[in-house]
């Protein structure tokens, strides 16, 4: 069935340091998978996307990285700022219109 | 521009009441979502609408929740009999087109049954 989750609930790394937060989803139908950060009392806000028919795309500090293989899905921030600490979820898409969100991670930024 | 609005920001109703939630999607959005968000965890899919139908309410949990969007743009999540678990932030989203593209959310309307 359709499921999204997440390997960490939560994440700590020291400023300046690289992060990487990993996903697992279950449906092999899936071709569309989006990273979202929330803020505390914000909604989700859109950081990266990438289709199936690719397995890496790259941001502003932000990589997504797709292994379709293994349904595994990754999003990495370089130099990782106070600023990036949120509840990461990633979410993803089966047949074009619905979106399917996980649990979620915290990402923790010691200064 | 401006953003998906939820109005309003708080609702604290009592159990059994009737409570309307709204939301404005960005101009010219064609896609609108309802999604519920717990504590703790990911925002849940209620409805989809493209248009002004509803293209996949499958995710309402029962007949007290019933969503509308008679013009194409604005759209309120109604909710009948509430009970203590209704409770939750309802997250309203918007889209471009729906098919494959990345949602833009509101901040939520946290809605409290007492």
């Amino acid at each position: 069935g359709e499921s999204v989750g997440l390997h960490l609930p939560t994440l700590s790394v020291q400023e300046g340091d690289n992060s990487i937060i990993n996903c697992a989803y279950s449906n092999s139908a899936s071709d569309y998978f989006i990273w979202y950060k929330q803020e505390s009392g914000k909604g989700p806000q859109f950081i990266i996307d990438i289709r199936s028919n690719m397995d890496k795309r790259q941001g502003q500090r932000v990589t997504v990285l797709l292994n379709k293989t293994v349904k595994h899905l990754s999003l990495q921030i370089a130099a990782t700022q106070p600023g990036d600490s949120a509840v990461y979820f990633c979410a993803e898409n089966t047949g074009g219109f619905k979106t399917i969100f996980g649990a979620g991670t915290r990402l923790f930024v010691k200064a | 521009g401006a953003g998906v609005s939820q109005t309003p920001s708080n609702k604290v109703t009592e159990k059994g009441k009737y409570v309307e939630l709204r939301c404005d999607p960005i101009s010219g959005h064609t896609a609108l979502y309802w999604y519920r968000q717990s504590l703790g965890q990911g925002p849940e899919f209620l409805i989809y609408f493209q248009g002004t139908g509803a293209a996949d309410d499958s995710g309402l949990p029962n007949d007290r929740f019933f969503a509308v969007r008679p013009e194409g743009s604005v759209s309120t999540l109604k909710i009948q009999r509430t009970e203590r678990g209704d409770s939750a932030v309802y997250l309203c989203a918007s889209s471009f087109t729906g098919d494959n593209s990345p949602l833009h959310f509101g901040n939520g309307t946290r809605l409290t049954v007492t």
